[in-house]
Parts: structure tokens; C-alpha cells; sequence
């Protein structure tokens, strides 16, 4: 049972456009939402994260946009660049590790879409 | 400013066969995580430790076992490898860091570079 999913396999996208990238989850128990960038041979790297209580946050061109109710999260790319063509994961997580204590954060991922930025 | 680092890179093994697969952090974490990515799949976690001493089952534990040497090092061992173990296997440590504009904490998983493994 896939509890968070990205249904497109992959994206295509003008330079200079906007990309979108969508993300649905099943289980209501997830509260905090990270979004990692993947390049061919390397390991997925930290892009942006939400916790429950926003419904938006923004880094600079990055823009991640949470509905709670819908369970679905959606990432923004604007403008986009030929350096973000890469494999984009949602990930999701119950109960991040309170500010005082770091634990162990078990996070669950989608399937991946590759965006593919045209010049 | 190494960051996780996976050792080896690409192995090949015959069904049966054991290994050990290497993962070190130099960034202090608490944390670590052993994932396998497989097609269509996503990352799926096979296991994990909070903390040095302790080690947990993930997702898809059967057919691994992990040792966690200190609070540097995170391996992963196959005992008797099988074709369904043919996969990208990806090691993560975890902490808290400053990220982005202004004083704002997020947990962060830091990713290795992977291991190609395929059983034959």
C-alpha cells in the first residue's frame, strides 16, 4: 500500500516557466512533508520542508503548498532553471522529533518524477 | 566536507554470496538510515538507528542486518544474497540544521552517493 504518491512519472517544462510538482498522501497521521531533488548517480538531496500547521512555505524559487484536507502537497518551481532538471521525491513523515530531542525520523517517499527543463 | 560516504560504489554478487555494506557520517548525527531504491518504487527504508547502540526494522527489513559500529558508522549486511535484492542502497544520517532565510530549524536527512548492487 503506497502511502504517499506521485502519480507522474515524469514533467516536461519550459526554461523560464513554471513547474509543478504534485504529491498526495493517505495517511492522516503524517504531519511534516520534505521534498528531496535527485541527480543521476548522487544521493537525493534537502530541498524544502512543511510541517502540518502551514499551508505554505517558500525559499526562494522553491514553493511548497500543503492541503490538509485534500492530502495533497504540491512543490512550485519559479522560473524554472536547466539545473533543476533532476528526479523530484515527496516524503512524509508522523511526529518529526521535538525541537529539544533529535530522533530518528522515519520518513516514507513517493515514486519520483523526473522534471526535464527545456531551454 | 564529506558528508556520508558509501563504500563500495557498484558490486556484483552470486546468489548466496554475503556482504557488507560501509556507511560513515562526519557530521555528528545521531541518526542513521538504510534505504533501497528500486524502479517505480521510491526510497523504501530497510532499517534505521536513533542513536549509537540502538538499531531499528524499517519497511522492508527481511534479508538484512545491521550494526551500528559507533556513532560514525552505520553498516548493512546481506547474508545470503538474492536476485530481489538487486538494488541502489542509500545511507542517510539525520540532524538538526539552520536551512534557508532567517533562524529557522528543519530536520534533514543527509543522503550517501549510494551502492549499485546487483545479484546474479
Amino acid at each position: 500500500d503506497q502511502q504517499v504518491k506521485q502519480n507522474s512519472p515524469s514533467l516536461s517544462v519550459q526554461e523560464g516557466r513554471i513547474s509543478i510538482l504534485n504529491c498526495d498522501y493517505t495517511n492522516s497521521m503524517f504531519d511534516y512533508f520534505l521534498w528531496y531533488k535527485k541527480y543521476p548517480a548522487e544521493g537525493p538531496t534537502f530541498l524544502i520542508s512543511i510541517s502540518s500547521i502551514k499551508d505554505k512555505n517558500e525559499d526562494g524559487r522553491f514553493t511548497v503548498f500543503l492541503n490538509k484536507s485534500a492530502k495533497h502537497l504540491s512543490l512550485h518551481i519559479v522560473p524554472s532553471q536547466p539545473g533543476d532538471s533532476a528526479v523530484y521525491f515527496c516524503a512524509a513523515s508522523a511526529h518529526p522529533p521535538p525541537i529539544i530531542i533529535q530522533g530518528a525520523q522515519k520518513l516514507v517517499f513517493g515514486q519520483g518524477t523526473r522534471l526535464t527543463i527545456n531551454p | 566536507n564529506a558528508g556520508v560516504t558509501q563504500t563500495p560504489k557498484f558490486q556484483v554478487l552470486k546468489t548466496g554470496q554475503s556482504m557488507t555494506l560501509q556507511c560513515a557520517q562526519d557530521m555528528n548525527h545521531n541518526s542513521m538510515y538504510w534505504y533501497r531504491q528500486d524502479p517505480g518504487m521510491g526510497l523504501r527504508l530497510i532499517y534505521y538507528s536513533a542513536s549509537e547502540g540502538t538499531t531499528d526494522k524499517g519497511e522492508v527489513p527481511n534479508g538484512y542486518n545491521v550494526s551500528r559500529l559507533n556513532k560514525r558508522e552505520f553498516s548493512l549486511r546481506l547474508e545470503s544474497a538474492a536476485p530481489s535484492q538487486t538494488s541502489v542502497y542509500f545511507c542517510a544520517s539525520s540532524g538538526r540544521s539552520l536551512f534557508g532565510t532567517g533562524v529557522r530549524f528543519v530536520d534533514i536527512q543527509y543522503f550517501g552517493a549510494g551502492t549499485r548492487l546487483s545479484v546474479l
